[in-house]
């Protein structure tokens, strides 16, 4: 199975502070990357897919890079609605895995 | 817009069975892969199985094999969850999932197997 590392696993930031959480995977998965919030109580919400492609209505402040083995999702000006966790996912091969998670909190 | 609600979740004692469905409308259902992912209080997203658009490929995580049995309903654009032989360890929010444009989630139903 294809392990997903996240870092960190918490962090706290300001608002309008630009916030970077980064996922490993433990061999190459192209660009089979997906990117996911999920708040307390709720459904996980897709963000991106394909590594760096925006899901329809996630609005532009968040993206995605990376290719192979190191991605990272970006949240360029942090809002109070953001605060989360985050989790990413590869979909390369099955099993499908998924990162521990990384958990947005306000400063 | 894609649309996937889950139902059939609840209580039930440990050795017991549940069946979760899962309607989906919005998209050509019988043209996609459907996946069921779950995830146990206060912890994080694990795959549990997936089925191919016409039903003829099937896996399991090892943690259900032989338990749970994935299934699809392509007339009635429903995705099924049979499972058996509950544990307290499948205690979870199981979601349905698809990969369209995107990856698309349902809300949720509630599993939880406790006496």
């Amino acid at each position: 199975d294809i392990q997903m590392t996240q870092s960190p696993s918490s962090l706290s930031a300001s608002v309008g502070d630009r916030v970077t959480i980064t996922c490993r995977a433990s061999q190459g998965i192209s660009n089979f990357l997906a990117w996911f919030q999920q708040k307390p109580g709720k459904a996980p919400k897709s963000l991106i897919y394909a590594a760096s492609s925006l899901q329809s209505g996630v609005p532009s402040k968040f993206s995605g890079s990376g290719s192979g083995t190191d991605f990272t999702l970006t949240i360029s000006s942090l809002q109070p609605e953001d605060l989360a966790t985050y989790y990413c996912q590869q979909y390369n091969s099955h099993p499908l895995t998924f990162g521990g998670g990384t958990k947005v909190e306000l400063k | 817009e894609v649309q996937l609600v889950e139902s059939g979740g609840g209580l039930v004692q440990p050795g017991g069975s549940l069946r979760l469905s899962c309607a989906a409308s919005g998209f050509t259902f019988s043209n996609y892969w459907m996946h069921w992912v779950r995830q146990a209080p206060g912890k994080g997203l694990v795959w549990v199985s997936r089925i191919n658009s016409d039903g003829s490929g099937i896996e399991y995580a090892d943690s259900v094999k032989g338990r749970f049995t994935i299934s699809r309903d392509n007339a009635k654009n429903t995705l099924y969850l049979q499972m058996n032989s509950l544990r307290a360890e499948d205690t979870a929010v199981y979601y349905c999932a698809s990969f369209t444009s995107g990856w698309d989630w349902g809300q949720g139903t509630l599993v939880t197997a406790s006496s």
